[in-house]
């Protein structure tokens, strides 16, 4: 079944501890993108991957990383989460640009 | 910078009749694309359809079908025949097509409720 997975599903967390969000795909898409939903806010581009070691910023880049080490993982990198990382996080993948059209089910992270 | 703007934060529609949400954009290209996204309360997001700047032609899918004006900078959503399934939230996005950029910008979001 063709899918985006992420991991984990639910997350609280501390100010200041690192953590990280796993994304993974298995359709050998190229493009992979991280999202934050915030209420009244929509969805913000955090990073975004053309490919293998191509990373580029979103609109909302502060106090996140990313690499892409292989095409099918994407994970983002919170070195030193704060309360303001409080948020709903989206992986995305697609084959092409154009058209992100499979998302993950969502991370919902709580940095106390 | 491209800016993507839905106007109206809640809608709501009787099951059967038909409904339109509006989306307006904001950029200096010419080369880009444009989408609407539905979020249901499952919180899953699912692409509903996507339109290509240079085609003039409006796309459509199924119920779903945009009224693109790109004079106007404008990229409506109609959904016909709605369904209790249509209730979620939609959200209108703008990637621009020049440069091998993948930064896709989005709207506030339209919550949209269908009434039985």
């Amino acid at each position: 079944e063709a899918q985006v997975t992420q991991n984990p599903r639910y997350l609280i967390t501390v100010t200041g501890k690192k953590l990280t969000v796993t994304c993974s795909q298995n359709m050998n898409h190229e493009y992979m993108s991280w999202y934050r939903q915030d209420p009244g806010l929509g969805l913000r581009q955090i990073y975004y991957s053309m490919n293998v070691e191509v990373t580029d910023k979103g609109d909302v880049p502060e106090g996140y990383k990313v690499s892409r080490k292989e095409k099918r993982n994407f994970p983002l990198i919170l070195e030193s989460p704060s309360p303001n990382q409080t948020s709903l996080y989206f992986c995305a993948s697609s084959l092409k640009t154009g058209s992100p059209g499979f998302f993950g089910p969502g991370t919902r992270l709580t940095v106390l | 910078a491209q800016t993507v703007t839905q106007s109206q934060p809640e809608m709501s529609v009787q099951e059967a009749e038909t409904v339109t949400l509006s989306c307006t954009y904001d950029t200096s290209e010419s080369n880009y694309y444009l989408f609407w996204y539905k979020q249901p309360p499952s919180r899953q997001m699912i692409l509903v359809i996507r339109q290509e700047a240079y085609k003039q032609q409006n796309a459509t899918e199924n119920r779903f079908s945009v009224n693109f004006q790109k004079a106007a900078k404008s990229f409506s959503l109609k959904i016909s025949d709605s369904q209790l399934g249509d209730t979620a939230m939609y959200f209108c996005a703008f990637m621009t097509g020049s440069g091998n950029t993948g930064k896709l910008i989005f709207g506030q979001g339209t919550t949209l409720q269908v009434k039985p």
